[in-house]
């Protein structure tokens, strides 16, 4: 049972344009959402998280929305860079149990 | 700081054989995870530790895999034997206590199995 889902594999943008990935979640548990980078040959690096008690969390050119009703959650790269091409992955995890639910990830390549 | 540091970086052995994968975690973390990453699909947990202790290891193939944590510090990943659907990286990441939180990863183990 897939718990985490990115249903898009693969994204395509201009250079200065808008990224939106998205990530769609089915256990209702989960109170804390995560955003990883990953490029080829290195492990994941953290990004961006987000709190159930929040919608929306900013960080310079990344921004976390929370839709907990419809339990999915996005994440918007404005403006996009060549140097963001990477594969990218969400990850929710609940409450003291420590443990994160990877997606299967999303390849975003940013062409100049 | 120090990041999460895991050895060898890769590793080829003929199925049926065993190996043995490493990792430190960042120093003063609680939370020790082994996730295994085939190609084309996101991490998947295999084993959680807090501590020296095992939290969850509901996903880890028990009757080929192992692992275990030394003194709440180092970890080592087992497989004995090893099958070809093994091959896959095979990534350790720490976070600071046992809530849920940002992880940091190591720069994973490359396994192929042939």
């Amino acid at each position: 049972d897939q718990q985490v889902k990115q249903n898009s594999p693969s994204l395509s943008v201009q250079e200065g344009r808008i990224s939106i990935l998205n990530c769609d979640y089915t256990n209702s548990m989960f109170d804390y959402f995560l955003w990883y980078k990953k490029y080829p040959a290195e492990g994941p690096t953290f990004l961006i998280s987000i709190s159930s008690i929040k919608d929306k969390n900013e960080d310079g050119r990344f921004t976390v929305f929370l839709n907990k009703s419809a339990k999915h959650l996005s994440l918007h790269i404005v403006p996009s860079q060549p140097g963001d091409s990477a594969v990218y992955f969400c990850a929710a995890g609940s409450g003291n149990t420590g443990k994160l639910i990877f997606g299967q990830g999303t390849t975003l390549q940013v062409k100049p | 700081e120090a990041g999460v540091a895991q050895s060898p970086r890769y590793k080829i052995i003929e199925k049926r054989q065993s190996v043995a994968f490493w990792c430190n975690p960042i120093s003063g973390h609680a939370t020790l995870y082994w996730y295994q990453q085939i190609l084309g699909q996101g991490p998947k947990l295999l084993i959680q530790f807090q501590n020296n202790g095992v939290v969850d290891d509901s996903q880890l193939p028990k009757d080929r895999f192992s692992a275990e944590r030394l003194k709440g510090v180092d970890s080592t990943l087992k497989i004995q034997p090893a099958k070809l659907e093994d091959s896959a990286v095979y990534l350790c990441a720490s976070s600071l206590d046992g809530w849920v939180t940002e992880a940091f990863f190591g720069q994973g183990t490359r396994l192929t199995v042939v």
